[in-house]
């Protein structure tokens, strides 16, 4: 079954500080996969996509790696913020048919002054 | 301006009764979908539909059915609400469902809470 884990589930931080948020998935075939960064009581949005091919992406502070061999992602954040304080949400979208999208549970960060 | 809107943001109301959550983008989108977001924070897609047809329908209790009267609106309609039901509801669309770039625009949610 296509599943998405991430850890922690829940993280606490001092602002200033970085934070590494982990994601690991058994989606096949793989086409590519996004982190979204869902703050309270909105929607996600999309921070940045990975592909296949790609290792690392940044986005401001916020830096994205994929290794494709073992199925894992990280989200590391630096010089956290307290707007950072939210859920980020990693999801794999598979390479078949309609390529549907697989959403992992999510880590809530919450950054502290 | 607002790209994907939702209304209500909030909707209380007792078992039994039916509701609709109504959806709209500005974006100019071909595909639409809903997501439910349960108390564990998991967003699972219910409907998807491009250009006013039905292209995804997850096990999904016939209670619920989508209404999409054009390409820019997408609604939820639920019968005879119960206290499952109660969770919060994503909107969202994306430009096309099999670029594989495409990114989907979430709205801000409804939060329906059954008593």
């Amino acid at each position: 079954k296509n599943q998405v884990e991430q850890s922690p589930q829940s993280l606490i931080i001092l602002e200033g500080k970085n934070c590494t948020l982990q994601c690991n998935y058994t989606v096949s075939p793989f086409s590519n996969l996004r982190w979204y960064k869902q703050d309270t009581g909105r929607g996600p949005v999309s921070l940045t996509i990975m592909t296949f091919s790609e290792n690392t992406k940044s986005n401001g502070r916020y830096t994205a790696t994929l290794d494709a061999d073992t199925k894992q992602s990280s989200l590391h954040i630096t010089a956290s913020q307290l707007s950072d304080s939210a859920s980020y949400i990693c999801v794999v979208r598979e390479d078949t048919g309609f390529q549907k999208l697989v959403f992992g549970t999510g880590t809530r960060l919450l950054v502290s002054p | 301006d607002t790209a994907v809107s939702q209304t209500p943001k909030y909707l209380v109301t007792q078992m039994g009764n039916d509701k609709s959550i109504k959806c709209e983008q500005n974006l100019g989108h071909d595909t639409m979908y809903w997501y439910k977001q349960d108390s564990k924070k998991f967003l699972k897609i219910m409907f998807s539909y491009n250009n006013k047809e039905l292209i995804i329908n997850e096990t999904v209790p016939n209670r619920f059915s989508p209404k999409s009267p054009d390409k820019a609106h997408l609604n939820l309609h639920i019968n005879s609400l119960e206290l499952g039901d109660s969770a919060v509801y994503f909107c969202a669309s994306s430009q096309d469902s099999g670029g594989l770039f495409y990114e989907q625009y979430f709205g801000p949610g409804t939060r329906l809470t059954v008593t």
